[in-house]
């Protein structure tokens, strides 16, 4: 069964840090892209970052570039996303998703069950 | 940056068809997915590459993209589906995109 399990989440002053994590099982981790995709409360999905499967891939949008990074570490089967100068406007459930080739490698077939990132003094 | 845009409701009849749009600049040379999300739940796709169901989404399902908009159609409503729906496509300049949502309520 392929199971995306996101960690780390919780309460954070602005300015602040958190290191999220996605801890993958069932399937052939080093074969697929990952995406972090966000969604503040009562919002809509917001793609965050993108790391390819062999790490070589790596983007971010616009609003976290220079704030977070993405990377993974193909032997623990885990994606991370180390967030910095958090923001009240990054509070949101964070969800990371695999990206499976056979939709034009731009899809999310699983997702995790997210993890709640809250941003507040 | 490339941006798409759904209706933010949809409300339909139980048992009629329910159609999401997707409008997007040329939006039909592009892979459109979609997706279902029910309150407190992570999303579920539910259709890929405009058109194509993962395995155990119902055939009630559908979806068709051309020109500047993608649309999901809902056959047969159920009160199951109520659930905000999302498009989401790949644009090489902004990556991923996803529309703002439509929630679908089902009377």
């Amino acid at each position: 069964e392929v199971q995306l399990v996101e960690s780390g989440g919780g309460l954070v002053q602005p300015g602040g840090s958190l290191r999220l994590s996605c801890a993958a099982s069932g399937f052939t981790f080093t074969t697929y892209s990952i995406n972090w995709v966000r969604q503040a409360p009562g919002k809509g999905l917001e793609w965050v970052s993108y790391i390819s499967s062999s790490t070589t891939t790596i983007y971010y949008a616009d609003f976290v570039k220079g704030r977070f990074t993405i990377s993974r570490d193909n032997a623990k089967n885990s994606v991370y996303l180390q967030m910095n100068s958090l923001r009240d406007e990054d509070t949101a459930v964070y969800y990371c998703a695999r990206v499976p080739v056979y939709c034009g490698g731009d899809c999310h077939d699983y997702w995790g069950q997210g993890t709640l990132v809250t941003v507040s003094s | 940056s490339y941006e798409v845009t759904q209706p933010f409701s949809v409300s339909v009849a139980l048992g009629q068809t329910a159609r999401i749009t997707c409008g997007g600049n040329k939006i039909g040379s592009k892979n459109v997915h979609w997706y279902q999300q029910k309150p407190g739940q992570a999303p579920v796709m539910i259709i890929y590459r405009d058109s194509s169901r993962p395995s155990g989404i119902p055939e009630r399902f559908s979806g068709s993209n051309s020109g500047d908009t993608a649309t999901l159609t809902i056959s047969r409503a159920q009160a199951g589906d109520e659930a905000d729906y999302y498009c989401q496509v790949w644009d090489s300049k902004t990556y991923v995109v996803f529309g703002g949502g439509t929630k679908l309520t089902v009377l």
